[in-house]
């Protein structure tokens, strides 16, 4: 099983619609949760950490079920400037904290 | 203004011909990290320094070596580059290292795109 899971996609929407990306991992000791998105050729950008009681952003909701190693991310209200593959990404307890990223899930937001 | 700075943006190198790349930080983070991403994979992760530290991931070719002169700047050396090591590097810093969220939370550089010839 790999560390990190995702759906690659693409995830392609309307503008306006809600959409949700769904991750799991494998290291059931895990401590610290992130969604980054990267935009084509481009570098990982922090979008938000992802806490037991869950959290927002504006239109950006992050979820953490550590039962099922289980993280979401959803967006509403898409928007074109959304279009980009976002990354799940957890630490590796007994790696000296390294993050483990997932390949990530490309969304394609349409006019 | 950019915090993690990567140079060059693009380096073209000939088959075998030995490349450095570049990384300093604005941040004062004690973590740098030195990332190997490939077209449509995750980042994967080279080696890190935790200070003056040298972390080596076990999977990484010797081919690889990296250079921490002080706080702010780190070096990828890529001694013999193949074919195969054409890619985006990446360069990334965090404040400290462990299970504590806030503080690994890791900031990339731009990257450094390889091409090999």
């Amino acid at each position: 099983r790999k560390e990190v899971e995702q759906d690659p996609g693409p995830f392609n929407v309307p503008e306006g619609a809600t959409v949700a990306f769904n991750c799991t991992y494998s290291n059931s000791a895990s401590q610290s949760f992130f969604w980054y998105r990267q935009d084509c050729r481009k570098e990982p950008k922090l979008l938000m950490s992802v806490y037991s009681s869950g959290n927002e952003d504006g239109r950006f909701t992050a979820q953490l079920n550590r039962a099922s190693q289980y993280i979401s991310l959803l967006i509403r209200d898409s928007k074109l400037s959304d279009s980009a593959t976002y990354l799940c990404v957890v630490n590796l307890i007994g790696s000296q904290g390294n993050l483990i990223f997932g390949k990530g899930t490309k969304l394609s937001v349409k006019p | 203004d950019a915090m993690v700075i990567q140079n060059p943006r693009y380096q073209v190198t000939q088959f075998g011909k030995p490349v450095t790349l570049s990384c300093s930080q604005t941040l004062n983070h004690n973590v740098m990290y030195w990332y190997q991403q490939k077209s449509s994979q995750a980042p994967k992760l080279l080696f890190h320094y935790y200070d003056k530290d040298f972390n080596n991931e076990a999977d990484t070719p010797d081919n690889f070596q990296s250079r921490r002169p002080n706080t702010s700047f780190c070096f990828l050396d890529i001694r013999s580059p193949g074919l195969g090591d054409a890619a985006m590097y990446l360069c990334a810093t965090s404040r400290d290292r462990g299970p504590e969220t806030a503080k690994n939370i890791q900031y990339f550089g731009a990257g450094t795109r390889l091409s090999v010839l």
